[in-house]
C-alpha cells in the first residue's frame, strides 16, 4: 500500500512565523501535490512536482512556495504565515499515468 | 478549463436507505472520473474510479457509480447506508497526459438513525 505521511496532523503559529509544511512518500511516485482545504470550497492545488527539483504553480500559490530536494519527499513553505493560510493542508501522490492520487492525513494549521 | 460540480453542499440520510450524491464534469473530451470519501479528521480514501469501458463502476464499502456522457454526470450510489458512511465525499476529474486533477466543493452526508 501507498504511504504518504505529513510531519504534523495539527500545528499553531503566530503571524510572521516562517511554517514549513513536509511531506512523504514511499512508494516512488514521481508526482506530488499539495492542497489546501477549506470549507465550500473544496480542494484547491497551490503547487506541485513532477519530479526532483521541479515544480508548477496550481490555482492559488500566492504566499507559498515549495521544495523537492528527494524524489521521496515535498515541503510546502509559508515565508510569513498569515491569518488567512489558516485552513487543512493536505498532501497528495500519483501512482501512475492513470491520475489517480493518494492522500496524507492532512495538516490542520492555526495562524494566530 | 475543467470544473466539477457538486450541486448538494448537505444531504441528510436514514440509515438502511439509498444514497445518491450528484457530480457534473465539464471536459470536452472524455475525462478520468474519481469519488474520494473522507472521514472526519482525515485525509482522501479513493472510493472509485473510471476511465474508460463499463460506464458503471463498483468500488469500495458498497459504492457504485455511473458515468453518462449525455448528461456530463458520474453519479455516486449505495443501496443502503451504514452509520459508519457518514462523511464528506468528493469528485473528481482528470484527463490523460495531465497529473492534475479538478475537485469539486464536496457534498457533506449526515446519517440518522
Amino acid at each position: 500500500d501507498v504511504k504518504v505521511t505529513q510531519s504534523s496532523r495539527y500545528l499553531v503559529k503566530r503571524t510572521g512565523e516562517k511554517v514549513f509544511l513536509e511531506c512523504v512518500q514511499d512508494m516512488d511516485h514521481e508526482n506530488m501535490f499539495w492542497y489546501r482545504q477549506d470549507p465550500g470550497l473544496g480542494l484547491r492545488l497551490i503547487y506541485f512536482s513532477y519530479d526532483v527539483k521541479m515544480k508548477e504553480k496550481g490555482d492559488i500559490p500566492e504566499g507559498y512556495s515549495v521544495s523537492r530536494e528527494k524524489k521521496e519527499r515535498f515541503s510546502l513553505i509559508l515565508e510569513s504565515a498569515s491569518t488567512n493560510q489558516t485552513s487543512m493542508y493536505l498532501c497528495a501522490t500519483t501512482a501512475g499515468p492513470y491520475n489517480e492520487q493518494f492522500f496524507g492525513p492532512g495538516t490542520r494549521l492555526t495562524v494566530l | 478549463a475543467q470544473s466539477v460540480t457538486q450541486p448538494d453542499i448537505h444531504i441528510t440520510v436514514s440509515e438502511g436507505a439509498s444514497l445518491e450524491l450528484r457530480c457534473n464534469y465539464s471536459y470536452g473530451a472524455t475525462p478520468y472520473l474519481f469519488w474520494y470519501v473522507q472521514s472526519p479528521g482525515q485525509g482522501l480514501q479513493l472510493l472509485l474510479k473510471y476511465f474508460s469501458g463499463d460506464t458503471l463502476v463498483q468500488g469500495i464499502k458498497g459504492f457504485e457509480a455511473e458515468f453518462k456522457r449525455s448528461q456530463s454526470s458520474f453519479n455516486l450510489r449505495k443501496p443502503s447506508v451504514h452509520w459508519s458512511d457518514a462523511a464528506e465525499y468528493f469528485c473528481a476529474s482528470g484527463y490523460f497526459g495531465n497529473e492534475k486533477l479538478t475537485f469539486g466543493t464536496g457534498t457533506r452526508l449526515t446519517i440518522i438513525p
